[in-house]
């Protein structure tokens, strides 16, 4: 039973480049969002979605996209890196009004 | 005003101590309330729902005051391994996991 799968672990980007981040859940869960964390902070809302094709902003949405085709999968694309950008990245989900599984996280550096 | 806020800590409590985190929100609408444990470099995992009535897990007991805007988590008997961050969190109105709060953690250390 994997859970929540993040890849990548870790990610070195320079400035500029863009990337996407992978999250897949295998239980089927209707809710995913995604969160960063910077040092010593809690963690802020990016972008979440309560089903397939549906997506919605969160706190801090500047920067990323995100798009939900199937239940399973629910990617985080970076669409140009900024330093401000390094942190690292939870991916999140739920069946509903309920408690959110976290995958391990990942790790990205801007240079 | 943050959303979510807890006691900045970190909290240095000896083994066997008693300690209590507390965390205020600001939306009165808000449905549910959880603590999280996160372990340094980990995913944040739940410790607890917290209910209005008040809920005790072993040493762990969480509370919450609707009235207030208040939620508390009180760990008896502390433990080298709750050494952690703890993340007071908020569901809003729709009271859907998709878009939950959460607070900036608490850092706790237990001693020898």
């Amino acid at each position: 039973n994997a859970g929540v799968t993040q890849t990548p672990k870790f990610q070195v980007l320079k400035t500029g480049q863009s990337m996407t981040l992978q999250c897949a859940q295998d239980m089927n869960h209707e809710y995913m969002s995604w969160y960063r964390q910077d040092p010593g902070m809690g963690l802020r809302l990016i972008h979440y979605s309560v089903g397939a094709g549906i997506t919605d902003q969160g706190e801090v949405p500047n920067g990323y996209n995100v798009s939900r085709s199937t239940t399973e999968d629910f990617p985080l694309r970076l669409l140009s890196a900024a330093p401000s950008q390094t942190s690292v990245y939870f991916c999140a989900s739920s069946p509903g009004a309920n408690v959110l599984t976290f995958g391990a996280g990942s790790r990205l550096t801007v240079l | 005003r943050k959303e979510v806020e807890q006691d900045p800590g970190p909290f240095n409590v000896p083994e066997g101590a008693t300690v209590a985190f507390n965390c205020t929100y600001s939306n009165s609408a808000s449905q549910s309330f959880f603590w999280y444990r996160q372990d340094c470099r980990k995913e944040p995992k739940l410790l607890m729902s917290v209910y209005s009535s008040g809920n005790e897990d072993g040493r762990f007991t969480a509370q919450l005051n609707r009235a207030s805007q208040y939620i508390s988590l009180l760990i008896r008997d502390s433990k080298l391994s709750d050494s952690a961050t703890y993340l007071c969190v908020v569901n809003g109105p729709s009271g859907n996991a998709g878009k939950s709060t959460f607070g900036d953690g608490t850092t706790l250390t237990v001693k020898p």
